[in-house]
Order: structure tokens, then sequence, then C-alpha cells
């Protein structure tokens, strides 16, 4: 069965520093890995995914995630946080070759001034 | 950009009473989806359709909910009667196929008094 962990509630950062969102998943077969950002009383909004190929992969607004197969990881970074971070952050797993996306409980992120 | 629209966005429903959400694709999107989000939660999918077929409606309670895709379009979701705890975002997404992401709506927030 597909399972996705957030272990943070919440992350606190000042601004300027960076950030670490953390994300660990289990699935059968290949992974497909997905963040998405959701600002209060909205949608979510797509940041980046992974399917294949480099295990760092680039995103919308500086973001940035890293997969890792041997610890089963797909960390959420950014090198400088801005107070606009701030926001509710799912980490979601699709084995391939199925359609259903599974979601984390999502990760608080707030970013101090 | 093309986006997922969902309609209403808000609703205050009373308890026992029906209550309807409609959400249109991003065009040539097969894949349809309906997430369920208690406030502060992740996204639990409800039912997933594959064109006009539904391909899992494993968590769906059945006894109130039901989800019609007919044309294999646009899509409606239906509570009959609402519970208190029915009280959510209904989230809606579409995907265009394997490997790529979902993208959502911004979602209806219901309020069950």
């Amino acid at each position: 069965a597909q399972s996705v962990a957030q272990p943070e509630d919440q992350v606190n950062v000042a601004e300027g520093n960076p950030l670490t969102v953390k994300c660990t998943y289990s699935v059968s077969g290949n992974p497909y890995l997905f963040w998405y950002v959701q600002y209060p009383n909205r949608g979510l909004q797509f940041l980046l995914k992974y399917i294949t190929g480099d295990n760092l992969v680039k995103g919308s607004y500086g973001f940035e995630a890293e997969f890792n197969k041997s610890q089963t990881s797909f960390h959420l970074k950014k090198p400088s946080a801005l107070v606009s971070d701030s926001a509710l952050y799912f980490c979601a797993v699709k084995a391939s070759g199925t359609y259903k996306y599974i979601f984390g409980t999502g990760t608080r992120l707030k970013v101090l001034a | 950009e093309a986006e997922v629209a969902q309609s209403p966005r808000y609703k205050i429903t009373e308890k026992s009473q029906a209550v309807a959400f409609w959400c249109d694709p991003i065009s040539g999107h097969a894949t349809l989806y309906w997430y369920r989000q208690i406030l502060g939660q992740g996204p639990e999918l409800l039912v997933q359709f594959q064109d006009e077929s539904v391909v899992d409606d494993s968590q769906l309670p059945k006894d109130r909910f039901s989800a019609e895709r007919l044309k294999g379009v646009d899509s409606t979701l239906k509570i009959q009667p609402a519970e208190l705890g029915d009280s959510a975002m209904y989230l809606c997404a579409s995907s265009f196929g394997d490997g790529t992401e979902a993208f959502f709506g911004q979602g209806t927030r219901l309020t069950v008094v």
C-alpha cells in the first residue's frame, strides 16, 4: 500500500535562512513524488515533481527537492526562505501505472521576519 | 493558463439537506478526482474517474454521497442528507496521464449547521 509521512506538523525558520520540509514515502514499484503548497481557503498549488532522472528537482518559487531512493525520502528545500513562503505544504506519492495520489498530513511552514 | 473550475466556493447548509458541488476539469484531462480535506489535514480521496467511469470510490460514503461524470468532462458530487461531520473543504482535481501532476481547483468550503 502507498503511504506518505510528513513527520513535522510545523517548521519555523527565520527569513533568509535555508528551509527543509521532510517527507518519506512507501510505495510498490517506481514512485512518482510531488510537492504542493496550500494557502488559506485555497486549493493545492503544484510546486514540483520527481518522475525519473536527476535526484535533485527544481520547481516553482525557488523550491527544490531531493529524491533519495535508499532513504525513501523526498525532502523539500529552499536556500533562502521568504515570509511569503509561510503556508501549508503537502507531499504526495503515486505509484507508476496507477492514478491515485496519496497525500501526507501536511507541514505548516512559518517564516519569521 | 487552464484551471480546474469549481462552484460554489462556499456553501452553508442545514443538516439533513441535500447539497451539490460542481467541477469542470482542465480540457483534455481524462482523470478527475474528488478529495475531502478536513481543516488542518491532508486531502483524502473520495472518488476517482477515468473518463466517465469510476475507478476508485472505496472511501466514498455511498449511503449519502454520490458522484457522476456523465459525459466524461465535468462532474457533480452530491451529499444527501448532509451531516455535521461533512463540514470540510471539497477539492476537485484533474490530471492528464501517468507521471503528470494533478491540478486542483480552489475548492468548495462546506459548512453544515
